[in-house]
């Protein structure tokens, strides 16, 4: 089945600077790939998604690559805010709406 | 649109107890999605339904834990014997499969501790 590594497991920055969170996955089948943020104790929403046919997808402050020919892809914050500090988890599948398997996130904590 | 609607919101239990989680998908919206949270483990997917049907439970950690839905508005995980090490934090998940909005929606969980 689809293995997905996300690194690093906690990142701290200052408010202002560029976060980046990378992720590799196993399957080559795997073709959508979602990021959610999760703050604490609420639930894990969706902030941006990236499709195979895609390299590039960018909204606003976030953006994500995706290389999939060695089967990574990354996550992209600028300019962070301290609403930014939540984790971050990646995640990937065979099509949009099928079974995700995620990776383990990312604790981003954004210092004023 | 109310979202994906799980309940109870907290549940504690003692061991042995049979414990009962429902969920709500969103309305029209064809797939469904169970997963378990803890700080060891994660996000992990559980077990997933498409048109009530279920689809894969490999995630389903053994035979305490089963899954149903019996139609589009509604489904229930069950753990019985419920044991201290399933507590965690119990996510369902919807989406519309097939029909352009496929992003999986979150419910608000709920926060499983078994004594």
């Amino acid at each position: 089945g689809e293995n997905v590594e996300q690194h690093p497991s906690t990142l701290s920055v200052q408010e202002g600077d560029s976060a980046v969170i990378k992720c590799t996955y196993s399957d080559s089948a795997s073709n959508y790939f979602p990021w959610y943020k999760q703050e604490l104790g609420k639930r894990p929403q969706l902030i941006i998604d990236i499709r195979s046919n895609v390299g590039e997808k960018k909204d606003q402050r976030i953006a994500v690559t995706l290389n999939k020919t060695a089967k990574h892809f990354s996550l992209h914050i600028t300019e962070t805010q301290p609403e930014d500090s939540a984790v971050y988890f990646c995640a990937a599948s065979r099509a949009a709406g099928n079974k995700l398997t995620f990776g383990g996130g990312t604790r981003v904590l954004v210092k004023p | 649109d109310a979202g994906v609607i799980q309940s109870p919101r907290h549940e504690v239990t003692e061991m042995g107890q049979e414990v009962t989680l429902r969920c709500k998908p969103i309305s029209g919206h064809n797939s469904l999605f169970w997963y378990r949270q803890t700080m060891m483990r994660g996000l992990e997917l559980l077990i997933y339904f498409n048109n009530n049907v279920p689809i894969d439970d490999s995630g389903m950690p053994e035979d305490r834990f089963s899954a149903k839905m019996p139609n589009a508005s509604f489904s229930t995980l069950k753990i019985q014997p419920s044991e201290p090490r399933d507590s965690a934090v119990y996510f369902c998940a919807s989406s519309s499969r097939g029909r352009g909005e496929e992003t999986q929606y979150f419910g608000p969980g709920t926060r499983l501790l078994v004594l």
